[in-house]
């Protein structure tokens, strides 16, 4: 079957760096998403990696290693307002949208 | 400002009734998709339509039902036949064919069954 594996919640710190990881194991890959949620809203789009390497954007960057069914979003000075949860999202072989559970992300002070 | 437009935002229902979930689009996208959320899910797909007057059912569909008539809107019925419908309703749209794209999504109904 298809899997999306994130961990189901991480803490951090305001101001400090914060990993999340992403393993996925799908039929095919066509890209990887990422999307933030804040409580009771809709997802946003963050990034979108489709080739190796890392991809920067301000203070987000996100990692794929397509050989290692691997993904990683890194947040840098991490601000109260990005508390929140973190999705993970792979297209498949058939173009088929994977959801992981998604990640919350609690900041503290 | 272009963007998804859901509503409404919460709805109660009674056991047995049917209801409708609109979701309105003014980005002029093909694709639109509808997702259930419910906590500590992924998000599942109920359907989705590539075209106007074509759907597709998704992982979940039985219970559920859609239309395309427009380009712009892509309603969402719940009906009694669905079992367990308390949940975070969410719609969706892409440029481009299905999921080769970022999906813009609407703000969510959160439907209550009584």
């Amino acid at each position: 079957g298809q899997n999306i594996d994130q961990p189901t919640e991480m803490t951090a710190t305001e101001g400090a760096i914060v990993q999340i990881n992403c393993t996925y194991q799908t039929s095919g890959f066509n890209g990887l998403f990422w999307y933030q949620q804040h409580a009771g809203e809709a997802p946003t789009f963050l990034s979108y990696n489709v080739l190796d390497g890392l991809e920067e954007k301000g203070r987000f960057s996100s990692f794929l290693s397509r050989s290692k069914g691997y993904s990683y979003l890194l947040l840098k000075e991490l601000q109260m307002k990005d508390s929140a949860s973190y999705l993970c999202a792979v297209v498949d072989s058939n173009y088929q949208l994977i959801w992981g559970a998604g990640t919350k992300l609690i900041i503290k002070p | 400002d272009g963007g998804i437009t859901q509503s409404p935002k919460y709805l109660f229902r009674k056991e047995g009734q049917n209801v409708t979930l609109s979701c309105e689009q003014n980005l002029n996208h093909d694709a639109m998709y509808w997702y259930r959320q419910d906590p500590g899910q992924g998000l599942r797909l109920i359907y989705y339509s590539q075209i106007v007057n074509d759907f597709q059912k998704g992982d979940i569909a039985e219970g559920y039902s859609v239309s395309r008539e427009k380009k712009e809107s892509f309603p969402l019925t719940v009906t009694s036949a669905q079992k367990n419908p308390t949940a975070f309703y969410l719609c969706a749209s892409s440029g481009g064919t299905i999921n080769t794209g970022e999906l813009f999504f609407g703000e969510g109904s959160r439907l209550t069954v009584l």
